[in-house]
């Protein structure tokens, strides 16, 4: 089945732990991009990636970073979480430019 | 910068009562634009899409949109909604040339629908 998986969908973590949310494709889709989900501001865009070792920053990357070494997988990494990381996340990937996401169940992070 | 506004946060209706949520972009340039939908706990799912040609789109569930350039407007219809259409609604553009990977999305309009 074609899908983007999310890793772990809940997460409870105290500020300043390192955290991976782990995102997997398997469509050979060549982009991915990282968005947050917060009520009455929809889904803002974190990071992007157009194909392996080629990111570039979304609207809001401060306190995340992302890699890209194989195609299916696009992590989101929070070095130091805060409290305002707390979230829902959403990974999504795209055969081509332009051609709408397919997005993964979201994983649901609070920091406290 | 590019930006979409969904003006309706909240829209309640009454089954079988049609639908129309609002949905503007400020974008100049050539644009693909979206709806999607987010079922209470669900992530979001494909609703249609324009890229170019006949600006009336058909999507699925009965959904339409119709993209009107000279207003920069992307409006999504349905003649008769069902309890099953309570959910979210997105609107997303995304602008040709360098930035193509970006899509924005609005704020979102929720819908409830009353049995």
């Amino acid at each position: 089945e074609a899908q983007v998986t999310q890793n772990p969908r809940y997460l409870i973590t105290v500020t300043g732990k390192k955290l991976t949310v782990t995102c997997s494709q398997n469509m050979n889709h060549e982009y991915m991009s990282w968005y947050r989900q917060d009520p009455g501001l929809g889904l803002r865009q974190i990071y992007y990636s157009m194909n392996v070792e080629v990111t570039d920053k979304g609207d809001v990357p401060e306190g995340y970073k992302v890699s890209r070494k194989e195609k299916r997988n696009f992590p989101l990494i929070l070095e130091s979480p805060s409290p305002n990381q707390t979230s829902l996340y959403f990974c999504a990937s795209s055969l081509m430019e332009g051609y709408g996401y397919t997005f993964g169940s979201g994983t649901r992070l609070t920091v406290v | 910068a590019q930006s979409v506004s969904q003006h309706n946060h909240h829209v309640i209706l009454s089954e079988a009562a049609s639908l129309e949520l609002g949905c503007n972009y400020s974008y100049g340039g050539t644009v693909n634009l979206f709806w999607y939908v987010q079922y209470p706990g669900q992530h979001l799912q494909l609703l249609l899409k324009y890229f170019s040609g006949d600006p009336l789109v058909k999507g699925i569930k009965g959904f339409e949109a119709e993209f009107i350039k000279s207003k920069f407007s992307f409006n999504l219809r349905k003649p008769s909604v069902q309890w099953s259409d309570t959910a979210e609604y997105f609107c997303a553009v995304n602008a040709g040339g360098s930035s193509a990977s970006k899509i924005i999305f609005g704020s979102g309009t929720r819908l409830s629908i009353r049995p």
